[in-house]
């Protein structure tokens, strides 16, 4: 079974507008950690928020939030009011802390977006 | 502070030959870590060093493929008689602790072709 899973290949969304990016997990694990990045065209990797699985609040960062819902194993990506320079793709990660490796992130495949002016 | 350093961001080859990729971890990381990515997926683990340690290479192919972090001087990823099917870019993170909680910081990547 995917651990990562996110369902949208494409998302299109017009300038100014807020889009959700989802994307679903499957652990076990009492104590894990969600993260998203984004890679723009020319291809690095930005760290953009992160979840605990503990923290009792949705992460906030400027324009990012993520909307954790624990029961469903899911952390949605929030970007409110969309720039043209937030077309890239987005990739929900996760680190497991069982089996002492709880170093290693977990991709997802990505979603790209597209920012219409 | 700088960010974790890649070079180089571009590497071609020919079948056959050696392909070395470097990182520099950010300025006070201990842990690195080595990622590839293969054309439109996401980013697949490889191996997780420290200094003079490798910790976890289970995610290394068991040939051709090495990884070491000196004592001094950057991490490097070494690749022999490369193939096609190596084609992918390949990313380096460091971080300064290692839990579940702690953020993963990127380099911009290497980019490797194999003709």
């Amino acid at each position: 079974a995917q651990k990562i899973t996110q369902t949208q290949p494409g998302m299109f969304v017009q300038e100014k507008e807020a889009v959700t990016l989802d994307c679903t997990y499957d652990t076990s694990d009492q104590s894990y950690g969600l993260f998203w990045y984004k890679q723009p065209s020319s291809g690095e990797m930005i760290f953009l928020i992160y979840q605990g699985s503990y923290d009792e609040q949705n992460a906030t960062e400027g324009r990012y939030s993520l909307n954790f819902q624990k029961a469903r194993k899911s952390a949605n990506l929030v970007i409110s009011a969309s720039q043209l320079g937030d077309s890239a793709m987005y990739f929900c990660a996760m680190r497991e802390s069982s089996g002492g490796s709880n170093y290693k992130l977990t991709f997802g495949k990505g979603t790209l977006l597209t920012v219409n002016p | 502070n700088a960010g974790v350093m890649q070079n180089p961001r571009h590497l071609v080859r020919r079948r056959g030959q050696e392909a070395r990729l470097r990182c520099s971890p950010m300025k006070g990381h201990s842990h690195v870590y080595w990622y590839r990515q293969l054309p439109e997926e996401g980013l697949k683990f490889m191996v997780y060093l420290q200094k003079e340690n490798i910790i976890d290479e289970s995610g290394m192919p068991k040939e051709r493929f090495s990884a070491e972090f000196p004592k001094e001087g950057p991490s490097i990823l070494r690749i022999q008689q490369v193939v096609r099917g190596d084609s992918a870019a390949y990313f380096c993170a460091s971080s300064p602790w290692v839990r579940e909680t702690d953020t993963q910081y990127f380099g911009p990547g290497t980019r490797l072709t194999v003709l």
